[in-house]
């Protein structure tokens, strides 16, 4: 009964390659989201998709591309792996903001991802 | 833009209380969150707090609201050892997309 789920869990790749995180939720929200941790644990929002549509794209280099099959998966595609890639992958998932609800957000374990 | 900002550390011996502070910038801040995150996991929510509220009391976690210094506060009562973790705070506006979240304030409960 896994709420936010993320594969792989690890990702260990060389430089310059290109890889795919997925994200799944069960939990019927409308909205999802991708963060990066660093290593310091500052947490930046880089995307948000509410019902497939993309609400927030912040400064992120064009190599990563967020793609949306239906509202209950969150892709991440990454071209070109860059030293500075190297983080923590966070999926979330929220209700979403109509109504006035807390649109409380609901984390995935993560996936952390080392660029060699 | 929104800016939210806590203290990085903390450090408290076990069965004391916490208190674990954050400030932020837009007064049309409308939920406040706590989340938690353990190590090698995701973040969890706390526990929210409205603006029109000053005070939420849930066990041993008491949040304290102050509009008008743009002041929230997180006190955890009988701190344990499995409190060790970071806390996040974070806020939002009414119909806003997106959740501002601070830095994290690494809080260390020594035995």
């Amino acid at each position: 009964d896994t709420a936010v789920s993320q594969t792989p869990k690890y990702l260990v790749t060389q430089m310059g390659n290109d890889k795919s995180i997925k994200c799944e939720q069960n939990l019927g929200h409308d909205t999802m989201y991708w963060y990066k941790q660093d290593s310091k644990k500052f947490l930046k929002i880089m995307f948000s998709y509410n019902n497939k549509e993309l609400i927030i794209n912040e400064t992120v280099p064009n190599r990563f591309s967020p793609k949306s099959p239906d509202k209950a998966h969150l892709n991440l595609h990454i071209n070109s792996l860059e030293l500075g890639d190297s983080a923590v992958y966070f999926c979330a998932s929220s209700p979403g903001t109509s109504g006035g609800s807390t649109d409380t957000q609901y984390f995935g374990p993560g996936t952390r991802l080392t660029v060699l | 833009g929104e800016d939210v900002e806590q203290s990085l550390f903390l450090s408290v011996r076990e069965g004391d209380s916490s208190v674990i502070n954050c400030t932020y910038t837009d007064s049309s801040s409308t939920y406040l969150y706590w989340y938690k995150q353990e190590p090698g996991a995701g973040l969890q929510l706390l526990t929210y707090i409205f603006s029109n509220m000053d005070m939420k009391q849930d066990q041993r976690l008491t949040v304290l609201l102050n509009k008008k210094d743009k002041h929230l506060s997180l006190r955890i009562a009988d701190t344990q050892t499995g409190d060790s973790a970071i806390y996040f705070c974070a806020v939002r506006n009414t119909g806003g997309f997106k959740t501002i979240f601070g830095a994290g304030t690494r809080l260390f409960v020594k035995a």
